[in-house]
Parts: structure tokens; C-alpha cells; sequence
């Protein structure tokens, strides 16, 4: 079974410039969450999708961030236009929807975002 | 409002020594708590976690941690370290519902470095 991928790995972008990263979660898995890591500081959470639906976006740090899952399978997070606060590491995450039991999130192996 | 704290961004230790990685949390609520590992290259993989029952929980790779709540802390150890262990490790709490969803609040991460 394929597990969480993301493209791209590395983008490289200048200020103000948009950029579009892309999250396929396993085959299956309703939920979808996009967490981000700033140089030296703690991964956050962003937003938490169900299926085509946002659960929760307390995280997303300004409406600079649009993040879409049509059709409740692959998503993707776009950033316009990008400031260089945004360089980070974007992980996004799929888990099970199942009630009364824990399911664990398996994440993928992350963008790294650099804004110049 | 959750937190979790890690001591120690880089830790060395020697081959077939002890490894202690030390993490402690706050939450207002009974915390599920969580050890990711990441390796180069690759995606958060759950080393262990503690949701109820026994406090003492054994992970992969040898690896174990205890849940202390008088101490708020949840440190992971294993008792001989090898090189593949090298990797960064993350401590994460949430405040798991049993809804099938949840989000996770993470440490700053400790690299381990292991000597030959």
C-alpha cells in the first residue's frame, strides 16, 4: 500500500510569487491534516479536512493560505503570494476516520518551501 | 491551551550507550502522547504512543517511554543505542476525543547523533 506522498519535494520561489503544493493521502483515509515547520521552530498544526470538508483551520497563519481537497481524495495548499516567512517544511498527514478506537496519522515526507 | 516541551535540540551519545531523550508536556485535559522519529529523507514515523492503561509503553526499534503525570513528562529511552537510531525525534500531545480525528502539538524536535 502506497503511503502519504507530496510534491513537490523542494520549491524555491521568489517573494511574491504563488506556489501550489500537493498532498495524496493513502488510498482511503478521510481525514487529511497539513501541519508546517519553521526553521527551528515546532511543527503546527494548519488544517484538518474531512473528506471534501474542513474540519478545523485555526491554524492557517493568514488568507494568503488556500488549502482544497475536491473530491476527498488528494489536496492541495497554495500559498499567494508568498512572503519569506512562509519557508518551511509542509507535512501533510492521513488517518483513518474511525470512531471509539485510535488511528494513528501517517504522514508524508514533506515539501520544503523556500521563499528568496 | 497544549504544549510540549523537548530539552535538548541535538543530542550525542555513543554507540551501545543509553539514550535519553526528555520530554515534557502541559494540557488541561488526560493527553494521549506521542513519540514521531524522522529520518533523512523520509516521513514522521510513529515510534510509540501512550493513550490509557499502562504507563510504561514499548515502541519499534527497542525504543520505550513512560507517561509520568505527576511530572508531566513522557521521556523516550532505549537502552543500547545503535547508528541507525540517528535520526530526529518529536514529542507530540493532543487531547484525543475517540471521534476518530485529532490534532497533534509537537515539540521542537532533538536530533541524535550517534558515535561510533
Amino acid at each position: 500500500e502506497a503511503g502519504v506522498t507530496q510534491f513537490p519535494s523542494h520549491s524555491v520561489i521568489e517573494k511574491g510569487q504563488t506556489v501550489t503544493l500537493r498532498c495524496d493521502p493513502i488510498s482511503g483515509h478521510d481525514n487529511l491534516y497539513w501541519y508546517r515547520r519553521v526553521m527551528g521552530k515546532e511543527i503546527k498544526f494548519l488544517l484538518h479536512f474531512v473528506k471534501e470538508s474542513k474540519q478545523d483551520e485555526s491554524g492557517m497563519p493568514n488568507n494568503r493560505f488556500l488549502a482544497e481537497r475536491t473530491g476527498g481524495t488528494y489536496s492541495t495548499l497554495k500559498v499567494q503570494p508568498a512572503e519569506l516567512e512562509d519557508s518551511g517544511v509542509y507535512f501533510c498527514a492521513s488517518s483513518q476516520k474511525r470512531t471509539g478506537f485510535f488511528v494513528e496519522q501517517y504522514f508524508g515526507p514533506g515539501t520544503r518551501l523556500t521563499v528568496t | 491551551a497544549q504544549s510540549v516541551t523537548q530539552l535538548g535540540s541535538h543530542v550525542s551519545v555513543s554507540e551501545g550507550a543509553l539514550v535519553l531523550l526528555r520530554c515534557n508536556y502541559s494540557s488541561s485535559v488526560p493527553p494521549y502522547l506521542f513519540w514521531y522519529v524522522q529520518y533523512p529523507n523520509q516521513g514522521l514515523q510513529l515510534l510509540l504512543k501512550y493513550t490509557t492503561g499502562a504507563t510504561l509503553v514499548k515502541g519499534i526499534n527497542g525504543f520505550e517511554a513512560e507517561f509520568k503525570k505527576s511530572e508531566t513528562s513522557f521521556h523516550l529511552t532505549k537502552p543500547s543505542a545503535h547508528m541507525s537510531d540517528a535520526a530526529e525525534y518529536f514529542c507530540a500531545v493532543s487531547d484525543y476525543s475517540g471521534a476518530g480525528s485529532y490534532q497533534l502539538t509537537f515539540g521542537k524536535g532533538t536530533k541524535l547523533s550517534v558515535i561510533p
